[in-house]
C-alpha cells in the first residue's frame, strides 16, 4: 500500500519566482494538510483541505495558496518566492478531517 | 495563541539509560497529543499518541503521560539504543472539530551514545 507521495523531492528556485508542490494521499484519505519546516524548527501548519474544501489556514501570507482535486491529491503554490521560504514542505494526509495524519517525505525547497 | 513548548532542546544519554522529553501546551481544548520521530532528511513518523481521556499509554520501550490539569505531556524512552537517536517532536491538536491542525513543539535532538 503506497504511502503519502510528494513531488518533486528537491527544488531550487530564484527569488521572485513561483513554485508548485504536489501531494498524493494514501488511498482512501480525503484530508490533506501542508506544513512548512524550517531547518531546526518544528513543522508549521499552512493549510488543510478536506473533501476539496479549505478547513484551516495557518499564519502565512497570501502568497501561499493551495487546492485539492477530485482524486484528493493536492497542490501548494507559493508566489513571489523569498529567501525565507526555503524549507522542507511536508504534506500530511488522513482518512477524515480529525484523525491521525501520515506525512510524506517532503519537498526540500531552496530559494536563491 | 496556540503554542507548544518542548524541553530539552538537546538530550544526550548513554545506551541503556532512559530519556524523558517534556511538552506544555497552551490551548486547553487540545485533546490529541502525538509524538513524532524525525531522522535526518526524512519525514516525521508517528511513534505514539495519547488522547485526553487517557493518562498514560505504553508501547514497548516508549510511553507517554498526560496531565490535563497542568497541560503537560511527556515522552519516556527506556533502555535507549543508538537507533533511537533522532529529533523528536511533540504536537497538540483539537480533534472532533473541523480540522486536525497539529501545533508542533520545537523539537528535541536525542543522541544515544553507544
Amino acid at each position: 500500500d503506497a504511502g503519502v507521495t510528494q513531488s518533486p523531492t528537491h527544488l531550487i528556485k530564484t527569488r521572485g519566482q513561483q513554485v508548485t508542490l504536489r501531494c498524493s494521499p494514501i488511498s482512501g484519505h480525503k484530508s490533506v494538510s501542508w506544513y512548512q519546516q524550517v531547518l531546526g524548527q518544528g513543522p508549521q501548519f499552512i493549510f488543510q483541505y478536506y473533501e476539496k474544501e479549505e478547513r484551516g489556514r495557518g499564519n502565512f501570507p497570501d502568497r501561499f495558496s493551495a487546492r485539492q482535486f477530485p482524486n484528493y491529491s493536492s497542490e501548494l503554490n507559493v508566489n513571489a518566492l523569498l529567501l525565507g521560504d526555503s524549507a522542507l514542505y511536508l504534506c500530511a494526509t488522513a482518512g477524515f478531517v480529525n484523525t491521525e495524519a501520515f506525512f510524506g517525505q517532503g519537498t526540500r525547497l531552496t530559494v536563491v | 495563541g496556540e503554542n507548544v513548548e518542548q524541553h530539552p532542546s538537546t538530550l544526550s544519554v548513554q545506551e541503556g539509560d532512559s530519556a524523558v522529553i517534556k511538552c506544555t501546551y497552551s490551548d486547553s481544548a487540545s485533546n490529541y497529543f502525538p509524538w513524532y520521530k524525525q531522522e535526518l532528511g526524512k519525514r516525521p513518523q508517528l511513534i505514539i499518541d495519547i488522547r485526553s481521556n487517557v493518562g498514560e499509554k505504553k508501547d514497548q520501550r516508549i510511553a507517554v503521560t498526560l496531565n490535563k490539569t497542568a497541560k503537560h505531556f511527556s515522552l519516556h524512552i527506556t533502555e535507549t539504543q543508538p537507533e533511537d537517536s533522532a529529533v523528536y517532536f511533540c504536537a497538540a491538536s483539537i480533534t472532533g472539530g473541523a480540522t486536525n491542525k497539529l501545533i508542533f513543539g520545537t523539537g528535541t535532538l536525542l543522541a544515544v551514545q553507544p
